[in-house]
């Protein structure tokens, strides 16, 4: 089964500095990988995916998360950021079974707050 | 492109009334259907899924049934609501390659009282 750790529920920035937040996985199958963004009140939008292609992916607004199969981690980095920024995070993994439904299971999520 | 919907936006129900929340995905065919719920500070569980029509497998036992009486169209339900179906529920799409993205409606937020 799979399992995603997000640690950290609230992390807080100033404007311009580095956005780390940290996600780990736990799989039986090579994993596909998502980054997610929700602001209030709204659905997730896709920041970024690993589909097994390259361990540094890129995404949308700046944003880049690197696959460590050795460390089971796949962590979100912004080197700067901006007010916009502020939402909450969603790191997922796929069951992998395309059979079974393609089902994501999602992390518990962080907060992001960004400071002037 | 592809699109998808959800109503309402909000509702406020009172305890043991039903409960009927649509979703509808514009632009693909045979897609995999998805419903959330998201409680504050838990993040996202999985209720159910569909991969076709009349297909519903479900993830949770719970106060809710779900259904798909058309390829493109996934319907929330309940007999009667409890307070703990309290949340915002999402609905989700994708194509069922296990790289897709799923990609996620506006939200229903709803208000048991």
């Amino acid at each position: 089964a799979q399992s995603v750790t997000q640690l950290g529920s609230h992390v807080s920035v100033s404007e311009g500095a580095l956005v780390l937040l940290r996600c780990n996985y736990s799989s039986s199958v090579p994993p596909y990988l998502f980054w997610y963004v929700q602001y209030p009140n709204q659905g997730l939008q896709l920041l970024l995916k690993y589909t097994s292609a390259a361990t540094l992916v890129k995404g949308i607004n700046g944003f880049e998360a690197e696959f460590k199969k050795s460390e089971t981690s796949f962590h979100l980095t912004k080197p700067s950021a901006h007010m916009s920024d502020a939402a909450e995070y969603f790191c997922a993994v796929s069951d992998g079974l395309t059979g079974g439904g393609n089902k994501l299971t999602f992390g518990t999520g962080t907060q992001l707050k960004v400071e002037l | 492109s592809q699109t998808i919907h959800q109503w309402p936006a909000t509702l406020v129900q009172p305890v043991g009334s039903p409960l009927s929340l649509e979703c509808t995905v514009e632009g693909t065919s045979n897609p995999n259907l998805y419903w959330y719920r998201q409680a504050a500070g838990r993040g996202l569980q999985l209720l159910f899924y569909s991969v076709g029509i009349g297909q519903i497998s479900s993830e949770v036992p719970q106060n809710l049934s779900a259904s798909r009486p058309q390829d493109r169209q996934f319907i929330l339900s309940s007999k009667k609501l409890l307070l703990s179906d309290s949340g915002f529920y999402l609905c989700a799409w994708t194509q069922g390659n296990i790289q897709e993205t799923q990609y996620f409606g506006p939200g229903t937020r709803l208000l048991v009282l």
